[in-house]
């Protein structure tokens, strides 16, 4: 089993819309979540942090799901602007090293 | 706003040589970190570096790597004798803190080729 997975999409929405991400992990000793943006063949740029009791950030809402062990990504209102790769990050406890997953492609037509 | 540089930009190679890729962290940042991704795959961790050593390196940094930190600025990535399979893009990063991961910055990356 993957140790980050995640729908790698497209997920393809007019503006306006909400969409959702997920993304599960196999560590249950895991311990530090992040969703990161990548634009095509640019760097990965942190979006957020996920927290244990969820977090909201203008339109992008994440949450936490630890006994199912995902985490999500809710982008509402979307913009043209949005699109990219959505990369959900997962560390461990006691180590430096996060994984990232694949990623999930969105675009936002108008 | 203060960013991560990298050098050069695409960075071209024979099968066998060495290359040395570049990263200028953000200048009051203190944990240093490479990673690299190989085009369609996801980003991988290859090593993190702080107080001048390494401090956490995964499988992929094997004896053909290095890294090094020459001076007060610069941070670079060797590898010794390149395969196809090195072909990859390499993005640096720095942060403020590490093991609480404090918020990473990535360098626009190095496109690496061997031929």
């Amino acid at each position: 089993r993957k140790e980050v997975e995640q729908d790698p999409g497209p997920f393809n929405v007019p503006e306006g819309a909400t969409v959702a991400f997920n993304c599960t992990y196999s560590n249950s000793a895991s311990q530090s979540f992040f969703w990161y943006r990548q634009d095509c063949r640019k760097e990965p740029k942190l979006l957020m942090s996920v927290y244990s009791s969820g977090n909201e950030d203008g339109r992008f809402t994440a949450q936490l799901n630890r006994a199912s062990q995902y985490i999500s990504l809710l982008i509402r209102d979307s913009k043209l602007s949005d699109s990219a790769t959505y990369l959900c990050v997962v560390r461990s406890g006691g180590s430096y090293i996060p994984t990232f997953g694949r990623g999930t492609s969105l675009i936002v037509h108008p | 706003e203060p960013e991560v540089t990298q050098t050069p930009s695409h960075q071209v190679t024979q099968m066998g040589q060495e290359v040395i890729l570049r990263c200028v962290p953000i200048s009051n940042h203190l944990y240093f970190y490479w990673y690299r991704q190989i085009l369609g795959q996801k980003v991988e961790f290859l090593v993190s570096f702080y107080n001048n050593e390494i401090s956490e390196k995964s499988e992929i940094f094997d004896d053909q790597f290095s890294v090094e930190r020459p001076d007060g600025s610069n941070f670079t990535l060797k590898i010794r004798s390149t395969k196809l399979e090195d072909s990859a893009m390499y993005f640096c990063a720095s942060s403020w803190v590490g093991v609480n991961y404090n918020e990473q910055f990535f360098g626009p990356g190095t496109r690496l080729t061997v031929l």
